[in-house]
């Protein structure tokens, strides 16, 4: 089964870009994979941003930002949320996840802490 | 639109069980699995399995197979999670989920 890694923690300056990323475990490629990317803020169930298989096929959540964005890192197997424009508000948790179609299972990663400075 | 509504929060003992309720509306009940996704305090998303609510059938995560039970009422669009044989580490928050869609969480506290 795929395991999706990703660092625990990440701290940015309001206004920066931040890219946090979403390792595919080996044995898996990430271009084979939807990675789906959902924003959690304590008290409240995560939040689907969007999704990104590939540059033709993506996809934005109802009421997201165009200043959050999906893409892949094939030479480090991961996919990677792009957060540009930091704002204090984005201060939250994220987790990726996928659906792994041969198992019929979803598997999430661990959640990275994103903290605006 | 839809929407997810979860039954209320619970306190159990360890070893009771528990059975958590998913109304959906806004959308064909049918038409999409249900997942469950449970979290800890202060910790990740963990994926319990889902169901299908047309035909029934259920897939579980490993850690939960034996002790999960994934159902539905289709005449009153809800699926249920029960888990049985509790235990203090089962103390966290259950969501459903279809798609991209949450349900608000169920929060289950197991103490004795």
């Amino acid at each position: 089964q795929p395991v999706l890694t990703q660092p625990s923690s990440h701290s940015a300056s309001s206004g920066a870009s931040v890219r946090l990323t979403c390792m595919l475990s080996s044995g898996f490629s990430v271009g084979d994979f939807w990675i789906r990317w959902y924003q959690q803020k304590p008290g409240n169930p995560p939040r689907y941003l969007l999704y990104y298989h590939s540059d033709s096929n993506k996809g934005q959540g109802s009421g997201v930002p165009s200043r959050f964005s999906g893409s892949n890192d094939a030479s480090a197997n991961a996919g990677i949320l792009r957060i540009s424009g930091l704002q204090p508000e984005d201060e939250a948790d994220y987790y990726c996840g996928t659906w792994h179609s041969n198992s019929k299972i979803r598997v999430f990663g661990g959640g990275t802490k994103l903290t605006v400075l | 639109q839809v929407q997810l509504v979860q039954s209320g929060a619970e306190v159990k003992k360890p070893g009771a069980s528990v059975k958590v309720s998913c109304k959906a509306s806004g959308y064909t009940f049918t038409g999409y699995y249900m997942h469950w996704v449970r979290q800890a305090p202060g910790q990740g998303l963990e994926w319990m399995g889902w169901i299908n609510p047309n035909s029934g059938g259920t897939n579980y995560a490993q850690k939960f197979q034996g002790r999960v039970t994934m159902t539905r009422d289709t005449s009153i669009s809800t699926a249920y999670m029960e888990l049985s044989r509790l235990r203090s580490d089962d103390t966290a928050v259950y969501y459903c989920a279809r798609d991209n869609n949450w349900g608000q969480g169920t929060l289950v506290t197991v103490s004795s």
